[in-house]
């Protein structure tokens, strides 16, 4: 199974800091990689696929890069509204694999 | 609008069964492939089986294989998944999703005694 390592587990931040989330998976993925923000209580919702692409009505500060074994999200600007949890997600191989997720707290 | 909606949630016994159903409706179901994921209380997400439109393929993760069953019939527009042999750690939000890009609001399966 692909294992997807996710840092920091959490971080704390201020409004208007750029952020940057990592994942890393154990073996090749090619860009098959979607990232997730979670709310509490709430279902994810995905913000990133194809590890670069924005979904739509997804606001413009959130990017994704990476191609292969690493990956990044990116806020560039946070907003008191981007406090939630985000979890990368590989669907190149079955099983599909979530990384450990990242805590974001304002 | 796409619209899921799981049901069949509840507390059961370690060992015991539950069936999970998921109603979409919005968009053509038997087009789509489909998804249960779930989330342990205060825990991350984590896949649990997916299956093709036509029903006939499906892939499990390690921890249930063997034990869940997912399936679908197209008439209802209804997702299915069939949990055997429920132990603590099957405690969870399950989640069905289309595409891993509509999700349901997730329903509530706890296991213990």
């Amino acid at each position: 199974d692909i294992q997807m390592t996710q840092s920091p587990s959490s971080l704390s931040a201020s409004v208007g800091d750029r952020v940057t989330i990592t994942c890393r998976a154990s073996q090749g993925i090619r860009d098959d990689l979607g990232w997730y923000q979670q709310k509490a209580g709430k279902a994810p919702r995905r913000l990133i696929y194809g590890a670069s692409s924005l979904q739509s009505g997804v606001p413009s500060r959130f990017s994704g890069s990476g191609y292969g074994t690493e990956f990044t999200l990116t806020i560039s600007s946070l907003q008191p509204e981007d406090f939630a949890t985000y979890y990368c997600l590989q669907h190149n191989t079955s099983p599909l694999t979530f990384g450990g997720g990242t805590k974001v707290e304002i | 609008e796409v619209q899921l909606v799981e049901s069949g949630g509840g507390l059961v016994q370690p060992g015991g069964s539950l069936t999970l159903s998921c109603v979409a409706s919005g968009f053509t179901f038997s087009r789509y492939w489909m998804h249960w994921v779930r989330q342990a209380p205060g825990k991350g997400l984590v896949w649990v089986s997916h299956i093709n439109g036509d029903g006939y393929n499906t892939n499990y993760a390690d921890s249930v294989k063997g034990r869940f069953s997912i399936s679908r019939d197209n008439a209802k527009n209804t997702l299915y998944l069939q949990l055997n042999s429920l132990r603590a750690e099957d405690t969870a939000v399950y989640y069905c999703s289309r595409d891993l890009i509509h999700w349901g609001q997730g329903t509530l399966v706890t296991v213990s005694s």
